[in-house]
């Protein structure tokens, strides 16, 4: 079975420039998310899709950044304008019955 | 507010001890609580998830407690082996945000 993947792999960007990452989840993964990992916390949900509707946004800074699940498969996150305090890990997962399965991630640092 | 708390130091044991690792959640009753590895660089890897109405589970030397009163899992790596060093997050679940600890460095030393 093909894991979760996630590109890029790592991102450099200066603040206020925009940056986007994309998810392909596992098939027949019905549910998929994004998190952010800062350094040294644990994963921070950002957004939860459910096929290609929102289930929960409500920790999503919605001011610069955007999540889309077209067609229920694979998603984007967009951050636009980038800050200093965005650099992290951004994290993609999905489920179907119990765990979920997480991807390697995109390390995004913003100078 | 809902909080999770792991122990933030690293846990340092010997080659073939016992790991013990707790997980503490406050202010929500999760319906179940998954243990997650994480290596450096590194997405989350599932473990094992234990439901509200079981006590105990096991996966080969791997141990999951899960004490509702308390509010509080245990997790527990028998016979432990340098391979086993890693961050090891817990998430408690249900009709919640999905939410992690921070997670707790095991450093397992031969």
């Amino acid at each position: 079975e093909a894991g979760v993947a996630q590109s890029p792999r790592y991102k450099i960007i200066e603040k206020r420039q925009s940056v986007a990452f994309w998810c392909n989840p596992i098939s027949g993964h019905a549910t998929l998310y994004w998190y952010q990992q800062i350094l040294g916390q644990g994963p921070k949900l950002l957004i939860q899709f459910q096929n290609n509707g929102v289930v929960d946004d409500s920790q999503l800074p919605k001011d610069r950044f955007s999540a889309e699940r077209l067609k229920g498969v694979d998603s984007t996150l967009k951050i636009q304008p980038a800050k200093l305090e965005d650099s992290a890990v951004y994290l993609c997962a999905s489920s179907y019955i119990g765990g979920y399965t997480f991807g390697s991630g995109t390390r995004l640092t913003v100078v | 507010s809902q909080k999770i708390e792991q122990n933030s130091e690293a846990l340092n044991i010997q080659e073939g001890k016992t790991a013990t690792l707790t997980c503490n959640y406050t202010n929500y009753s999760p319906a179940y609580l998954q243990w997650y590895r994480q290596d450096p660089g590194r997405g989350p890897v599932f473990l094992l998830l234990i439901r509200e109405n079981e006590k105990e589970k096991r996966k080969e030397r791997l141990k999951v407690t899960f004490d509702t009163t308390l509010k509080q899992s245990l997790f527990h790596i028998t016979a432990s082996q340098p391979a086993d060093s890693a961050t090891y997050l817990c998430a408690p679940g249900g009709s919640y945000i999905p939410t992690f600890g921070r997670g707790t460095s095991l450093i397992v030393h031969p």
